[in-house]
């Protein structure tokens, strides 16, 4: 199946930096991507979803000032969490899709730890 | 009531018992999709349907469009097969129809 790859898969930051978390589409393009936030032994929720070129649209409740989405090539979208918080300490994961009704790819995750 | 629900939420077998898992829907979908999420946290598409079966090595997938219902069984189990398998369905209504709403789960655990 294609690839996502989401990078870094943990990060540890100080509270108050701003972390950066990448997720690439390595062999297809990705028009829309979407990003979720897992707590422990739940259930992914979605954060925000990503259109190649286009504002991210955010899911009721995430603050998009936080939370900084940029889909800048098919390929790549980003999400910085800015002015990080210990309860920010969450899974991070992407997941790509090349068109609507395709299947979705899903990254590796990122683990951010904020102390 | 979530618009999906899977069951069981925990699932123990021995090596090689087959294992079934359950998903039901309370919307019309344009797809189910099953998801693998290993303990490390990546997650995995195991199957994208929209109708009848689908079968790969030991993964079969059905889906029941009528009762909005949905298994996937593994046949064989063996510890490998440890891990979160998530049922996910994409809405065919509105202007959300690009999203996935997910179950909360199933933790299989096969034991050697």
């Amino acid at each position: 199946g294609a690839v996502v790859s989401q990078h870094p898969s943990w990060v540890i930051c100080k509270s108050g930096t701003s972390v950066k978390i990448e997720c690439r589409s390595l062999d297809f393009q990705a028009t829309t991507m979407f990003w979720y936030r897992q707590f422990p032994k739940q259930s992914l929720m979605l954060m925000a979803t990503s259109n190649e070129g286009s504002k991210a649209t955010y899911e009721q409740g995430v603050e998009k000032d936080k939370f900084l989405i940029n889909h800048a090539s098919l390929t790549l979208s980003t999400l910085t969490v800015t002015s990080a918080h210990p309860e920010d300490s969450s899974f991070y994961i992407c997941s790509a899709e090349g068109g609507f009704g395709t299947e979705a790819f899903f990254g590796q995750g990122t683990r951010l730890t904020v102390v | 009531k979530n618009e999906v629900e899977q069951s069981p939420q925990n699932l123990t077998a021995q090596e090689g018992e087959f294992i079934t898992i359950n998903c039901s829907y309370s919307v019309g979908i344009s797809a189910l999709h099953w998801l693998q999420q290993h303990p490390g946290g990546g997650i995995v598409s195991l199957f994208m349907l929209s109708s009848g079966k689908k079968k790969h090595g030991r993964l079969i997938a059905t889906i029941n469009i009528q009762e909005k219902h949905s298994s996937l069984h593994i046949t064989a189990s063996h510890p490998r097969d440890s891990a979160v398998y998530i049922c996910a369905v994409r809405s065919n209504s509105g202007g959300s129809n690009y999203k996935l709403t997910f179950g909360k789960g199933t933790l299989l655990t096969v034991n050697p």
